[in-house]
């Protein structure tokens, strides 16, 4: 079955480490998202690429990192510098503009 | 600043009864996109409506759009226990390339 697998499911950080969280899809979509949600509250998002090998700021991408060297894979680095990292961190794909996206099952990333 | 806002945040209703969500945005949008997040999961897409049109169906889900006042509704019909969950509206930008999410609505369906 196609889809998007998030690893691990859940996570712990240590002050001052990164962190890096696995996202993949089979689905053959060439755009990837990474969101934040904090409890309560809606998704904003954090990194976002259109294609292979480019990536663009989204609303909150302080603290963050992340590549694309290849189509499957988008991981997410949470770096030291972000402060306040204890969320829920969801991936996403699409096929491209415009159109809806396919969700992981999140990683939950807590601070030691 | 959020694109997007639900209405109500909560809502708690009994099974068979209907539901109706609110979402209203502030800037011109190509698209409306409504998902479901079942507690401790990712979001699952229901429905995208173009600015170009005022209503969409989907089995029991009925979405309408209205440009003028900026806003769309989502109402889903003799509800279920399975129905709990959290509903999102998202706006697509004039690009295409970003979803903005609205806060959410917590329906809670009652057997």
């Amino acid at each position: 079955d196609g889809g998007i697998t998030q690893s691990p499911k859940y996570l712990f950080r240590k002050e001052g480490q990164n962190v890096t969280l696995s996202c993949e899809q089979n689905l053959n979509h060439d755009a990837m998202y990474w969101y934040r949600q904090d409890p309560g509250q809606g998704l904003r998002l954090i990194y976002y690429s259109q294609i292979v090998n480019d990536f663009q700021k989204g609303d909150i991408a302080e603290g963050y990192s992340v590549s694309r060297e290849k189509k499957e894979s988008f991981p997410l680095t949470v770096t030291s510098a972000q402060k306040n990292p204890t969320a829920f961190y969801l991936c996403a794909s699409s096929t491209g503009s415009f159109q809806p996206q396919h969700f992981g099952d999140g990683t939950r990333l807590s601070i030691l | 600043s959020q694109q997007g806002e639900e209405d109500p945040q909560a809502l708690s209703i009994q099974e068979g009864e209907n539901a109706t969500m609110n979402c209203s945005y502030k800037t011109s949008i190509n698209n409306l996109q409504w998902y479901r997040q079942n507690s401790g999961r990712g979001l699952v897409h229901l429905i995208l409506i173009r600015s170009n049109e005022r209503e969409k169906h989907s089995g029991r889900l009925r979405v309408t759009l209205d440009t003028s006042k900026k806003s769309s509704s989502l109402l889903i019909t003799a509800s279920r226990a399975a129905d709990t969950a959290s509903y999102f509206c998202a706006t697509s930008n004039n690009a295409g390339n970003m979803l903005t999410f609205g806060g959410g609505t917590r329906l809670m369906v009652k057997p």
